[in-house]
């Protein structure tokens, strides 16, 4: 089936540790994103990337970095130097252009982070 | 830069009763609007959207949306809600042509029996 794999599902880490969360898509698709959703503010936009090698910021990036190597893959890395990295993280991914599945998310089981 | 408003964090409403959810966005170009709903203990699901085209959206499970651009509005609407229909509802938004999509702060609805 396709669709978008996140793991792991929770994780627990340290402060002052580096933690990278993985993402990978079947669907073919050429965007891929980050969120982050803690409860009252919604899903806010953490990076997302139209093509391999190339990515945006988006309205929260500082403590955070992504990589795209390839189509299928969007991991997310989560710094020590974000301040409150305790949250749960979504990926997902769209097609892009003028079709009818453009900016249409589909979306990961997401990871919940912990720090302790 | 683009923006969601979505200003009833919680609405409850009793169960068969009509339910409106309010969603403004910021900016006045072209843009695509979506809504999506989050079921407890899931993940995020599309439920309708607007690329173009009439204004008025149906979408899954007897919900619809109306895009008002001259209000610059997406609000959500069902004629009758089901105690099913308890969830999360969160309007995105994005410029037409653009991959940057916004999502608004969520309107947690609760049906009562």
């Amino acid at each position: 089936d396709g669709g978008i794999t996140q793991s792991p599902k929770y994780l627990f880490r340290k402060e002052g540790q580096n933690v990278t969360l993985s993402c990978e898509q079947n669907l073919n698709h050429d965007a891929m994103y980050w969120y982050r959703q803690d409860p009252g503010q919604g899903l806010r936009l953490i990076y997302y990337s139209q093509i391999v090698n190339d990515f945006q910021k988006g309205d929260i990036a500082e403590g955070y970095s992504v990589s795209r190597e390839k189509k299928e893959s969007f991991p997310l890395t989560v710094t020590s130097a974000q301040k409150n990295p305790t949250a749960f993280y979504l990926c997902a991914s769209s097609m892009i252009g003028q079709t009818s599945g453009a900016n249409v998310l589909t979306f990961g089981a997401g990871s919940r982070l912990t720090v302790l | 830069a683009q923006s969601v408003t979505q200003l009833d964090s919680q609405v409850p409403v009793f169960e068969e009763a009509p339910v409106e959810l309010r969603c403004n966005y910021s900016s006045s170009v072209s843009v695509y609007l979506f809504w999506y709903v989050q079921y407890p203990n899931q993940g995020l699901q599309l439920l309708l959207k607007y690329l173009s085209g009439s204004t008025l959206v149906k979408g899954i499970n007897g919900f619809e949306a109306e895009f008002n651009k001259s209000q610059t509005s997406f609000h959500l609407r069902k004629p009758s809600v089901h105690i099913s229909d308890t969830a999360e509802y969160f309007c995105a938004v994005s410029d037409r042509g653009a991959s940057k999509i916004i999502f608004g702060s969520g309107t947690r609805l609760s049906i009562r029996p």
